[in-house]
């Protein structure tokens, strides 16, 4: 399928290194983070997510840190893999009623054998 | 992907035309969302529904109508007035419409006007 990673920007790292994806986020209310996988061709796939009341939320091989004084996230991904090469897209939101996440423009990730 | 689904996985359509875009999901989520998507760039939203018989415009709605007949439905139609439709098309869905609610995507529709 068409990539959607043309003119992303673009992180490569070798089979077995550890990742760090970086985000900015817009909104100092945004009080949910979200990040998602999207491989080439397909629709993206939900990762992990993190609330503003935490700093650090594990998952399995990912790692989500959270710094709201700056406004920053970021995904860790340990023993980076083959088939961890994807656009990785970080989103916010805002809890209590409706609002919609609002989606960052990607990390492509590349991981070489 | 889940339980959402998408038809067709590629669709040609001629300057012009109408074309609706197949969304189904099995999850009994109550909201439902369409994307555009287009290359080197995040996803922009469309339309947005939270309920059945109802439906919001989400950021870049203009060219674009949608229907929400039953729960686990919510077609996307791009109709002629959609200057640039060339596009990867994504639709959501989630629990509620709470937008900490994790969103599910399908497999998406690429939409092609020749």
């Amino acid at each position: 399928g068409e990539s959607v990673g043309l003119h992303l920007p673009t992180l490569s790292v070798q089979e077995g290194d550890n990742s760090i994806i970086n985000c900015a986020y817009s909104n100092s209310a945004s009080d949910y983070f979200i990040w998602y996988k999207q491989e080439s061709g397909k629709g993206p796939q939900f990762i992990i997510d993190i609330r503003s009341n935490m700093d650090k939320r594990q998952g399995q091989r990912v790692t989500v840190l959270l710094n709201k004084t700056v406004k920053h996230l970021s995904l860790q991904i340990a023993a980076t893999q083959p088939g961890d090469s994807a656009v990785y897209f970080c989103a916010e939101a805002i809890s209590g009623g409706y609002s919609t996440l609002t989606f960052g423009k990607g990390t492509m990730l590349l991981v070489s054998p | 992907d889940g339980g959402i689904t998408q038809s067709p996985k590629y669709l040609f359509r001629k300057e012009g035309q109408n074309v609706t875009l197949s969304c189904e999901q099995n999850l009994n989520h109550d909201a439902m969302y369409w994307y555009r998507q287009d290359p080197g760039q995040g996803l922009r939203l469309i339309y947005y529904s939270q309920i059945v018989n109802d439906f919001q415009k989400g950021d870049i709605a203009e060219g674009y109508s949608v229907s929400r007949e039953k729960k686990e439905s919510f077609p996307l139609t791009v109709t002629s007035a959609q200057k640039n439709p060339t596009a990867f098309y994504l639709c959501a869905s989630s629990t509620t419409g709470d937008g900490t609610d994790t969103q599910y995507f399908g497999p998406g529709t690429r939409l092609t006007v020749l």
